[in-house]
């Protein structure tokens, strides 16, 4: 079983559409939970972190849920421009600072 | 600006060559990291170094070397040894302390060997 698992997609979505992501972990003792963005070609960039509590930012809302081992993306209004790949980024036990990369969630919002 | 910049962008290669990429950071991060990505896979860690004179291997060093002489610089070096290294290679950084854990990543160097 994989470290991190995603769905590769693709998502086709229309604009304006809400759409959701999962991810999920192996290692139960995972400590820290993140997505990041990565466009075509280019660098992934910390979209968010994913907290215990749940956490929200403008459009985007991250969810953690320790029991089920998963983690949730959800994208509300969306917008051309947050077509990409969405990678799901988890820190396991006892790697120091290393992070574990899941292989990503392609998206494309169509106008 | 503060970043991490990365040389070559494109970088191509002839079978049996070494070739060493360069990776350097003014964010004054402890922790340096090289990453391998291939097509529809994610980001795979080569080696890391938590520290200046100090690294560690990650999950497929075979045929690459390091180097951490400086805390602003972390050159990999990909040998002969290597027996696929096409690829798109990246190079983060992340503070030694700090709550998150966030990982900066340079824009990359494709390299295609030919």
């Amino acid at each position: 079983r994989k470290e991190v698992e995603q769905d590769p997609g693709p998502f086709n979505v229309p604009e304006g559409a809400t759409v959701a992501f999962n991810c999920t972990y192996s290692n139960s003792a995972s400590q820290s939970f993140f997505w990041y963005r990565q466009d075509c070609r280019k660098e992934p960039k910390l979209l968010m972190s994913v907290y215990s509590s749940g956490n929200e930012d403008g459009r985007f809302t991250a969810q953690l849920n320790r029991a089920s081992q998963y983690i949730s993306l959800l994208i509300r209004d969306s917008k051309l421009s947050d077509s990409a790949t969405y990678l799901c980024v988890v820190n396991p036990p006892g790697s120091a600072r290393q992070l574990t990369f899941g292989s990503g969630t392609q998206l494309t919002v169509l106008p | 600006d503060g970043g991490i910049t990365q040389s070559p962008k494109y970088l191509f290669r002839k079978e049996g060559q070494n070739v060493t990429l360069s990776c350097e950071q003014n964010l004054n991060h402890d922790a340096m990291y090289w990453y391998r990505q291939d097509p529809g896979q994610g980001l795979r860690l080569i080696y890391y170094s938590q520290i200046v004179n100090d690294f560690q291997k990650g999950d497929i060093a075979e045929g690459y070397s390091v180097s951490r002489e400086k805390k602003e610089s972390f050159p990999l070096t990909v040998t002969s040894a290597q027996k696929n290294p096409t690829a798109f290679y990246l190079c983060a950084s992340s503070q030694a302390s700090g709550r998150d854990n966030e990982q900066f990543f340079g824009p990359g160097t494709r390299l295609t060997v030919l």
